[in-house]
């Protein structure tokens, strides 16, 4: 029932582009974006609510295609800070819920 | 900024014994969670409280698990009997709204390990 992230590990040089994709199998009510450095808490990038929205945040943004169940994080011209592991996390239940499932996790490493 | 903590960082314990994980959410959030990451694996939900009871828990959560707001600023997670394989991060959350409408604010983890 968890979404489901791809890809699983992605390398990038400064500089690059990369893209993020969760799905899910059952409706998407919201998705929730976080990054997590080794060792350290998930960090909130940002949340889609349903409705085809796109956010954005500096060079990260999110879209969120509800007919299509899935999110996608666009990480633009990417910074040696962008490195850590992202997960989506989503109210498989509705939003009507306290219960934040994660996926799998995409692991993301910056290299000079 | 506002943000969760929580205590210890780091807590060692016997197989069998009880510990008590403490969080202080941000002041004015009505919902709180705890989660938790095994090392290397995804952050996996434990519970949610609100309104001074659970309101949803996974499978996870069993009766070896308990949760408590002894006052207006803790939020506490009690194992009474630890088990080898609870050893992991867990982390505290909160949130002004439904999880599935707002942001939750994690805290920075308490690394559990049961000997």
């Amino acid at each position: 029932q968890q979404p489901v992230q791809s890809p699983q590990a992605v390398i990038l040089r400064e500089g690059e582009d990369a893209v993020i994709n969760c799905s899910s199998s059952k409706a998407l009510y919201s998705v929730h974006w976080y990054r997590q450095k080794h060792g350290e808490a998930p960090v909130f990038l940002m949340i889609l609510l349903k409705g085809g929205e796109q956010k954005g945040h500096e060079k990260i943004s999110a879209s969120f295609n509800e007919k299509k169940q899935q999110s996608s994080l666009y990480l633009t011209a990417s910074q040696l800070s962008y490195s850590g592991t992202y997960f989506c996390g989503t109210p498989l239940s509705g939003g009507a819920t306290n219960k934040l499932i994660f996926g799998t996790g995409t692991l993301l490493a910056v290299q000079p | 900024e506002p943000e969760v903590t929580q205590t210890p960082s780091h807590q060692v314990t016997q197989m069998g014994q009880e510990v008590i994980l403490r969080c202080v959410p941000i002041s004015n959030h009505l919902y709180f969670y705890w989660y938790r990451q095994i090392l290397g694996q995804k952050v996996e939900f434990l519970v949610s409280f609100y309104n001074n009871e659970i309101s949803e828990k996974s499978e996870i959560f069993d009766d070896q698990f308990s949760v408590e707001r002894p006052d207006g600023s803790n939020f506490t997670l009690k194992i009474r009997s630890t088990k080898l394989e609870d050893s992991a991060m867990y982390f505290c959350a909160s949130s002004l709204r439904l999880a599935g409408e707002d942001t939750q604010y994690f805290g920075p983890g308490t690394r559990l390990t049961v000997l």
